[in-house]
């Protein structure tokens, strides 16, 4: 079946602009994640969303971060202003429903990824 | 103390060889754990849960050690594919936000 998508795969923009990056999950799934990646460093937590609504926020860097998802599905991370300590691979995953039908069931599918270099 | 730690390596093994990693976690209410592998420059994929009673995956087996608060992972027969960075993930009880570790590399060879 289809994985987790997001898009684009690769931006570049100049300091100072707005991004938008989209996270496509896989069908089915309620939980959705972002987290960041730096070059050699481990994954940091930005937001979770369980259905549309963001329980956990206190990931976000700052409060030109922000995030939304729509119709339980489709999520966008918005950057504005961004800097250039904001590149980093940005990665999405989405979790299934637990056993119960609520909730998660802490596994997580990834996307591929977008990479964001600042300039 | 970090809340889950993993030794970075890299742990360089020869194909065939067997190969266990460890990872701690700080906190004793964690319920839910996972090894997760990354490849360079790739996404990270659901390796295998780990379940209390351990759990085997054709040549990865999982065991938890609550009372020392440890994951490992153990790589039987190691093939040059198996070479890529092995993450702990940590759930703490009633939260759904993962931890992840810094993760352990292998490097397989020849």
């Amino acid at each position: 079946g289809a994985g987790v998508s997001q898009s684009p795969s690769n931006k570049v923009t100049e300091k100072g602009k707005d991004v938008e990056l989209r996270c496509d999950p896989i069908s089915g799934h309620t939980a959705l994640y972002w987290y960041r990646q730096s070059l050699g460093q481990g994954l940091e937590f930005l937001i979770y969303f369980q259905g549309n609504s963001a329980p956990d926020k206190s990931g976000l860097p700052s409060d030109r971060f922000s995030a939304e998802r729509t119709g339980g599905s489709v999520s966008t991370l918005t950057i504005q202003r961004t800097q250039q300590e904001d590149s980093a691979v940005y990665l999405c995953a989405s979790s299934p429903p637990g056993t119960s039908g609520i909730g998660s069931s802490y596994e997580q599918y990834f996307g591929p990824g977008t990479r964001l270099t600042v300039t | 103390r970090k809340e889950v730690e993993q030794d970075p390596g890299p742990f360089n093994v020869p194909e065939g060889a067997t190969v266990a990693f460890n990872c701690t976690y700080s906190n004793s209410a964690s319920q839910s754990f996972f090894w997760y592998r990354q490849d360079c420059r790739k996404e990270p994929k659901l390796l295998m849960s780990v379940y209390s009673s351990g759990n085997e995956d054709g040549r990865f087996t999982a065991q938890l050690n609550r009372a020392s608060q440890y994951i490992s992972l153990l790589i039987r027969d190691s093939k040059l594919s198996d070479s890529a960075t092995y993450l702990c993930v940590v759930n703490r009880g009633g939260s759904y936000i993962p931890t992840f570790g810094r993760g352990t590399s292998l490097i397989v060879h020849p």
